[in-house]
């Protein structure tokens, strides 16, 4: 079975700095996808950002950005020029092969001060 | 708006009732997941539905059950409800065809049991 672990339940940045948000997971699949989800307080689940395990290149999306390291089973999330309305629970999530469930880290709490 | 439509958003009933959740995918999308989001568990996945068929079942309790119809809405039925089935169930869809199968979430249906 697959594990995502996220070892800060909570974190702060101030408004326009950079904060990265930790993930590892374990598996022995060779095929996956990795996903950062956000839930800001409205609670929608949100799609911040994906990575492919096959692919060598890291994921960028606008400010948001990963640092994968297969090897290592690591998968952060870096948010650039942080907004308040980056405020939100962070949500790390694998997902074996394709048309597959999402398994999901315990999330971190990010709050983005002015 | 992810596309994927949840009714009721809140319902609140007594131990030992029945509820039925309602989820409407996005236009096109065949896989239908169901999930229950709370304070002790956090995301755990419950089942999924293929173009009608049950594909994957995760903690689904003997309690809950789903389907999925001829439309690909789906509901999920929770039964005998305890305390402990407070939560917030989630639907989300995917894609067939698509090599990242991303799963849009819907809004969420928040049930409380009292």
């Amino acid at each position: 079975a697959q594990t995502v672990t996220q070892s800060q339940p909570e974190m702060s940045v101030q408004e326009a700095e950079t904060v990265t948000l930790s993930c590892t997971y374990d598996t022995s699949e060779s095929n996956y996808y990795l996903f950062w989800y956000k839930q800001p307080p409205s609670r929608q689940m949100i799609l911040v950002i994906r990575q492919e395990a096959y692919k060598q290149q890291n994921a960028t999306e606008n400010r948001f950005s990963v640092n994968f390291q297969k090897a290592a089973k690591s998968f952060s999330l870096k948010i650039s020029d942080s907004q308040l309305g980056d405020t939100a629970m962070y949500f790390c999530a694998f997902r074996r092969g394709s048309n597959y469930k999402l398994t999901f880290g315990k999330g971190t709490l990010l709050t983005v001060n002015p | 708006d992810s596309g994927v439509t949840q009714t009721p958003k809140h319902l609140i009933t007594a131990t030992g009732q029945r509820v039925t959740l309602r989820c409407s995918p996005r236009s096109g999308d065949l896989s239908v997941y169901w999930y229950q989001q709370s304070l002790d568990q956090g995301l755990q996945f419950l089942i999924q539905y293929y173009n009608g068929e049950e594909r994957a079942k995760g903690n689904i309790l003997e309690r809950f059950s789903a389907q999925q119809f001829p439309d690909l809405h789906s509901e999920l039925n929770l039964s005998s409800l305890e305390l402990g089935d407070s939560a917030l169930y989630f639907c989300a869809s995917s894609a067939p065809g698509s090599g990242s199968y991303e799963q849009y979430f819907g809004p969420g249906t928040r049930l409380t049991v009292t």
